[in-house]
């Protein structure tokens, strides 16, 4: 069945790194994908989202572009700060499309 | 932003009990979900609801279990009788198109359900 892959389950950075986020689905067509950001007591907040090859999706500076050929929606980020620090969730809508299979999250601590 | 709220946010009951969690959606919002996170695993879709009724559900959302919004209030998920495999946080989710393409999904903060 389709699924979404997310490799890193803790990253931990300094303010100022880049960031990578690696996110890989498989699933037929063009699913849609997104990215959310859940910080501690709250639920995932929605940061942004792509759905055909090669478009870019970017929010609060971060962004991901889809692409169909490897399968990936990696998120990044040129310069991360401390605020940053929360759970990152790669997601992918379902074939009917009335629902998004979330990622397993990936945990991001940014320290000064 | 628009905000989804979930009460209670945490819920302690005994195992074949019956327990109501409580969601107030966006109020413009037309579709409404229902997620379990088990601590450490994945955030997983439960069902979907449209227009009164069940659009979509997936396995994990047993016989046990049941969705419903009277009269435009609460979007409630029952589990009765509740087993103890359903300790879990359950997160609510309301948008106003279809949330698997187009709509941005808003999350509520959860309810962490603890079966004894």
């Amino acid at each position: 069945g389709d699924s979404v892959t997310q490799t890193e389950g803790q990253v931990a950075l300094s303010e100022e790194d880049f960031l990578t986020i690696h996110c890989n689905y498989s699933a037929s067509g063009y699913p849609a994908l997104f990215w959310y950001v859940q910080y501690p007591g709250e639920g995932p907040q929605f940061l942004f989202r792509a759905s055909r090859d090669k478009e870019k999706g970017s929010s609060r500076g971060f962004e991901a572009t889809y692409d169909k050929g490897t399968t990936s929606f990696h998120l990044r980020k040129a310069s991360v700060q401390e605020s940053d620090s929360a759970v990152y969730y790669c997601a992918l809508g379902s074939n009917s499309g009335t629902y998004q299979r979330f990622g397993t999250g990936t945990k991001l601590q940014v320290v000064p | 932003g628009p905000k989804v709220l979930q009460i209670p946010s945490h819920q302690i009951i005994d195992m074949g009990q019956m327990v109501t969690l409580n969601c107030d959606p966006v109020s413009n919002h037309l579709y409404f979900y229902w997620y379990k996170q088990i601590l450490g695993q994945q955030m997983e879709f439960l069902v979907n609801f449209y227009n009164g009724k069940v659009m979509e559900k997936s396995k994990l959302f047993k016989d046990q279990f049941s969705v419903e919004r009277p009269d435009g209030s609460y979007f409630t998920l029952k589990i009765q009788p509740t087993a103890l495999e359903d300790s879990a946080v359950y997160f609510c989710a309301s948008s106003l198109g279809l949330g698997g393409r187009y709509a941005e999904q808003f999350f509520g903060p959860g309810t962490r359900l603890t079966v004894l």
